[in-house]
């Protein structure tokens, strides 16, 4: 268990209205990300960070913003949810240093825009 | 280019038979890391395997054991006796040591079938 948490677990919005998911860890970890999972795509990376206030863009990153103001806190928010941000989505962290340290995970949260 | 690649979509295999998961990946890094991870019915992602690029040697776990080729850039997953609880979604990931990110391959779906 790396200590991860992400809320809310389920979600239904409509399009146009602004969604924050939160994804929470309680083990100090420096690095966050932010995923997505699609059917036949996998999973692909939205944004990470790696220290408060410093993040970076993922493979898939329009629509979305994300703000990390303190270590254990990683809140990704869609702007003006759409259709197509119906997913599922995932929250890891891992531990500090180059590519390599394996990324734990959080539960994943289910958003369906509408 | 995908990075990684997982040709098999879906497998179905009956109970007790042995079942193997390809993955390729492709890098220009000399140093890397390769991952697998279980994603079952439930839908947490679960870390299985790391694997560096410096250590070909395979490795046993039980009933699981992994295969990594450095001439063929794979990393192949076979499950012995597979089992009805090894039915679920199975991700090959791969992280470069000249970066943060993982690439993820769209998953391989195992059914057992009692």
């Amino acid at each position: 268990d790396a200590g991860i948490t992400q809320s809310p677990r389920h979600k239904v919005t409509e399009t146009g209205t602004p969604v924050t998911l939160r994804c929470h860890q309680t083990e100090n970890h420096r690095y966050m990300y932010w995923y997505r999972q699609d059917p036949g795509h996998g999973l692909r990376l939205i944004h990470y960070s790696y220290g408060v206030k410093d993040t970076d863009k993922g493979e898939v990153s329009d629509g979305y913003s994300v703000s990390r103001s303190k270590t254990e806190d990683f809140l990704l928010t869609l702007e003006s949810a759409t259709s197509s941000q119906t997913s599922v989505y995932f929250c890891a962290i891992s531990t500090p240093g180059t590519g390599g340290e394996t990324q734990y995970f959080g539960p994943g949260t289910r958003l369906l825009v509408l | 280019a995908q990075k990684v690649t997982q040709a098999q979509t879906e497998i179905s295999v009956v109970e007790k038979e042995d079942v193997t998961l390809d993955c390729v990946y492709e890098t220009r890094d000399t140093t890397y890391y390769l991952f697998w991870y279980k994603q079952p019915p439930s839908g947490e992602l679960v870390f299985l395997i790391r694997r560096n690029s410096f250590d070909e040697q395979n490795e046993i776990s039980g009933r699981y054991s992994w295969n990594f080729q450095k001439s063929t850039s794979s990393f192949n997953f076979t499950i012995t006796a597979s089992q009805v609880v090894d039915s679920a979604v199975y991700f090959c990931a791969l992280s470069e040591d000249s970066g943060n990110q993982f690439y993820f391959g769209t998953g391989t779906s195992l059914t057992v079938i009692p």
